[in-house]
C-alpha cells in the first residue's frame, strides 16, 4: 500500500533556485495538504486543496505556490528559494469528509544555502 | 486564525510511568486527532475522536474529546522506550487539519 508518496526525500538548493515538490496519493482522497515542520515547532499548513481544481492558503503561504494537477497529485513550488524555507515538508491527504483522519507522506527534507 | 496549544512542551519520564498530555484550542473542532512522529518519519495517526465527550482507547493509549470541543487529552499508560517521539494533537474542521506544536516525550529505561 503506497498511501501518500512524496518526492524527492532530500534536496539542497541555492538561494534563488526554484523547485517543485511532488506529492501523490492512491487512496482516492479529495483533500490534500502541504505542511512545513521546523525544529521545535509543530506542523504549519502552507496550502491545501479541498477538492480537485481548488486550492487555498493556509497559515504560512508566502513564497510558495501549489497546483492540484488531478485528484491524485498536489505539488508545491518554490519559485525563488530562500534560507528561511529550509525545513521538512510533509504532504497529507484525507477523504474530505468531517469524521476522517489525514494520512501523511514520509517528508521532504529541504535545505536552502 | 485557529491555534492549538499543547502542554507540556517536553517530558522526561521513567519507563513504566504513566504520561498525560493536553491540547487546547481557541476554536471549536468537529474532530480531534492524535499523531505520533518518530525521527525522520511522517506523523502517524494514533487515535481519532469524533464526538464531544468521547473517550477512546488504543492499547495503552487513551484519549478524550473535551465537552467544549476546544480541548483534548492523551494518556499513555506503563510507558516503554518505543513511546519516545513527538506527539501532536490536531483539530479538523470541514477543510483543514490544524496541528499543535507537539509534546516531545523521552522515556528513560
Amino acid at each position: 500500500n503506497a498511501g501518500v508518496t512524496q518526492t524527492p526525500k532530500f534536496q539542497v538548493l541555492k538561494t534563488g533556485q526554484s523547485m517543485t515538490l511532488q506529492c501523490a496519493q492512491d487512496m482516492n482522497h479529495n483533500s490534500m495538504y502541504w505542511y512545513r515542520q521546523d525544529p521545535g515547532m509543530g506542523l504549519r499548513l502552507i496550502y491545501y486543496s479541498a477538492s480537485e481544481g481548488t486550492t487555498d492558503k493556509g497559515e504560512v503561504p508566502n513564497g510558495y505556490n501549489v497546483s492540484r494537477l488531478n485528484k491524485r497529485e498536489f505539488s508545491l513550488r518554490l519559485e525563488s528559494a530562500a534560507p528561511s524555507q529550509t525545513s521538512v515538508y510533509f504532504c497529507a491527504s484525507h477523504t474530505g469528509t468531517v469524521n476522517t483522519e489525514a494520512f501523511f507522506g514520509q517528508g521532504t527534507r529541504l535545505t536552502v544555502v | 486564525g485557529q491555534q492549538l496549544n499543547q502542554s507540556p512542551q517536553s517530558m522526561f519520564i521513567q519507563e513504566g510511568e504513566d504520561v498525560s498530555m493536553n491540547c487546547t484550542s481557541s476554536s471549536i473542532f468537529n474532530t480531534w486527532l492524535w499523531y505520533k512522529q518518530d525521527p525522520g518519519e511522517g506523523p502517524v495517526l494514533l487515535i481519532a475522536l469524533y464526538k464531544a465527550g468521547e473517550l477512546t482507547s488504543n492499547g495503552r493509549l487513551t484519549a478524550q474529546f473535551g465537552i467544549t470541543r476546544k480541548d483534548s487529552f492523551l494518556n499513555i499508560s506503563a510507558s516503554i522506550p518505543s513511546d519516545v517521539g513527538i506527539y501532536f494533537c490536531a483539530g479538523q474542521d470541514a477543510d483543514k487539519v490544524i496541528f499543535g506544536p507537539g509534546t516531545s516525550l523521552s522515556v528513560i529505561p
